[in-house]
């Protein structure tokens, strides 16, 4: 079955550090993935995009990788604050009709 | 622009009664989204729409959900009727490919409570 899995255990780290959440996924060649954040009592924000051909796409402190090969993406952020506080979505086009599926989350916790 | 904006911010309602969830889109977006949200599923598409035309309603959990675009400012989930398995909360999503992107923008989401 095709499937999209995310940490569901909450990353708690202390601030300074740097975050990595995974995202693997199954049966799917989406020709791009994305990584979006949700505050609670909010929708999702997008956040960066990364297409098939791209291996790592930095936006700031944040830096996504794409291994087609192994089939999964880690999200970076560096020097982390409590303000990173939050859960990450990763999500894919599986067929490239703007259509996404999202995996569970991870909720990351940044302390001071 | 204001981003998409939903309302009601929060619904509870008697199992039964017909809800109607409202989305205004930003304009000049050609997709528009429907999402459910819950613990259990996390957030699962329902419905989406291309220029205002229906594309894909795989994700309807069942007959008693509709969706319509009337035009391209305006977009209603409907349940009816409802039950407390519907409990969840309902996100509106648009986005443009026109402008080469494929981000969407969700809106603040409305909370559904079934009881």
């Amino acid at each position: 079955s095709q499937k999209i899995e995310q940490n569901s255990e909450a990353l708690n780290i202390q601030e300074g550090k740097t975050a990595t959440l995974t995202c693997n996924y199954t049966n799917y060649s989406p020709a791009y993935l994305q990584w979006y954040r949700q505050d609670p009592g909010r929708g999702p924000v997008f956040l960066l995009l990364i297409r098939e051909n791209e291996k790592e796409k930095r936006k700031e402190r944040l830096k996504v990788t794409f291994d087609t090969t192994l089939k999964q993406s880690l999200f970076h952020i560096t020097a982390s604050q409590p303000a990173d506080s939050a859960t990450y979505l990763c999500a894919l086009d599986p067929g490239g009709y703007n259509k996404l599926i999202f995996g569970a989350g991870t909720r990351l916790a940044v302390h001071p | 622009d204001a981003g998409v904006i939903q309302s009601p911010r929060h619904e509870v309602t008697e199992m039964g009664q017909e809800v109607t969830l409202r989305c205004k889109p930003i304009s000049g977006h050609d997709y528009l989204f429907w999402y459910r949200q819950t613990m259990m599923r996390g957030l699962e598409l329902l419905i989406y729409f291309n220029n205002n035309v229906p594309i894909d309603d795989s994700g309807m959990p069942e007959d008693r959900f509709s969706a319509k675009m009337p035009n391209a400012s305006f977009s209603t989930l409907k349940i009816q009727p409802s039950e407390p398995r519907d409990s969840a909360v309902y996100f509106c999503a648009s986005s443009s490919r026109l402008a080469g992107g494929n981000e969407q923008f969700f809106g603040p989401g409305t909370r559904l409570t079934v009881l």
